[in-house]
């Protein structure tokens, strides 16, 4: 299996331009995590989907950022408009029922977000 | 809520035994992850402790006491390729049953010296 998938792997864009992040998770997985990674706040939790439902969304941090995911092997987040304090490691995970019950969450390689 | 505590920084010398510590406050545990993630990497699951002892895979070794809110994870033999971050999350039903949710601590960075 390739693994979680994302695109891009790093972007660079100017404050005020949209961004939009992908992620193509492991076949046969139900569940999908976007996770922010900064130096600050560590690895937080946006949101997740189960069978491409969003589940929880408490982790969003404001309504500049939505994430959709219209089929089980695609989903988007994206920030509109994007600013400097965005800029982080954007990751993407997914997971079965039994590997979630042992806490096995698979990550992609990540998208690294400059806002300049 | 939820709170993980685990030291920032760890070193240690290639061939010894480290242990990272972490522990936890939660509501309605249901059990504790670690993870590594290697600079400019992505995290990859180590182990997963739901019931009280020890859990061991190959050079590492996790340890969860329940009643302590308090786990570790041991590494032995350490190599210089272990020098990575290593983080501990916690799985609980703070968002509900069913919840695959993981809530993550800051890490602990972890140097393997000559």
């Amino acid at each position: 299996d390739a693994g979680v998938i994302q695109s891009p792997r790093h972007e660079v864009t100017e404050m005020g331009q949209e961004v939009t992040l992908r992620c193509k998770p492991i076949s046969g997985h139900d569940y999908l995590f976007w996770y922010r990674q900064t130096m600050m706040r560590g690895l937080e939790l946006l949101i997740y989907f189960n069978n491409n439902v969003p589940i929880d969304d408490s982790g969003m941090p404001e309504d500049r950022f939505s994430a959709k995911m219209p089929n089980a092997s695609f989903s988007t987040l994206k920030i509109q408009p994007s600013e400097p304090r965005d800029s982080a490691v954007y990751f993407c995970a997914s997971s079965l029922e039994i590997s979630g019950v042992r806490g096995e969450q698979f990550f992609g390689p990540g998208t690294r977000l400059t806002v300049l | 809520g939820q709170s993980l505590e685990q030291p920032s920084e760890v070193t240690a010398v290639e061939g010894a035994i480290v242990q990272i510590n972490c522990t936890y406050q939660t509501s309605g545990f249901y059990g504790l992850s670690w993870y590594q993630q290697h600079d400019g990497g992505a995290p990859t699951f180590l182990s997963y402790n739901a019931l009280d002892g020890l859990e061991e895979t190959g050079r590492f070794s996790s340890f969860l006491s329940r009643s302590d809110s308090y786990g570790y994870l041991l590494l032995q033999e350490l190599q210089m390729k272990d020098s990575a971050s290593y983080f501990c999350a916690v799985r609980d039903r703070y968002s509900g049953a069913g919840s695959y949710q993981l809530t993550f601590g800051k890490g602990t960075k972890l140097s393997v010296i000559p």
